[in-house]
């Protein structure tokens, strides 16, 4: 059964600091890996995907993977209210190209 | 991306009822995945839809529940049947190319069983 475990939160950071969201999986061979960002009652919007280990910076995210760790996580930097949302990390079945989501992280941006 | 438009957006059902979902995609995607996430939840892979043949079902869901079609490879349809308060879900179609990696989303159906 192949997993994906996130710290649920809430994570509360103030406006303008870094938020850090991280993610573990248990699938060693999984190879593509994403975050997606969801507003309460809306669907999952993709932000962020990486595939090799190190860092990725696409504006203020950065994702970081580390294969041999397992793990995976998103920097959020100058975080503003806007932010605020539950992201949600998702790793890809190389084979089928389904997702397997973690719980998800909710964000609170404090104004 | 390719934009991925479900219908309907909403709906509320009578218990032992059955609801079709539609999903349609603005371009051809080689992959298609129906989605459920229950209140509070994070989402759960019900089905991958193929084209012209019979969906793939993720364990714990099956056919005579959540009947699934896909004539072709812009279109997909999710049947929820025999509805009960606990299939009271947001319900989410997805699809991506395979040659890639990004998926994307509807805007997800959200049924409330009563």
């Amino acid at each position: 059964q192949k997993e994906v475990e996130q710290n649920s939160g809430p994570l509360s950071v103030p406006e303008g600091a870094i938020a850090s969201l991280n993610c573990t999986y248990s699938d060693r061979v999984s190879q593509s890996f994403f975050w997606y960002r969801q507003y309460s009652g809306k669907s999952p919007e993709l932000i962020m995907s990486i595939y090799s280990n190190g860092d990725k910076e696409d504006g203020r995210f950065t994702a970081q993977l580390n294969k041999a760790s397992q793990y995976v996580s998103l920097l959020i930097r100058d975080s503003q209210p806007s932010d605020s949302a539950t992201y949600l990390c998702a790793v890809m079945d190389t084979g089928r190209r389904a997702l397997t989501f973690g719980s998800g992280t909710r964000l609170q941006v404090q104004p | 991306s390719a934009v991925i438009s479900q219908k309907p957006s909403r709906d509320i059902c009578q218990r032992g009822t059955s609801l079709t979902i539609q999903c349609q995609v603005d371009s051809q995607v080689t992959m298609m995945f129906w989605y459920r996430q229950q209140p509070g939840q994070s989402l759960t892979l019900i089905a991958t839809a193929n084209q012209g043949s019979e969906a793939t079902y993720e364990s714990g869901f099956v056919i005579d529940k959540f009947p699934i079609s896909r004539p072709n490879l812009t279109f997909s349809t999710l049947t929820v049947s025999n509805m009960s308060p606990e299939d009271s879900s947001i319900y989410l179609c997805s699809g991506g190319q395979q040659t890639v990696t990004e998926a994307f989303f509807g805007q997800g159906t959200r049924l409330t069983v009563v």
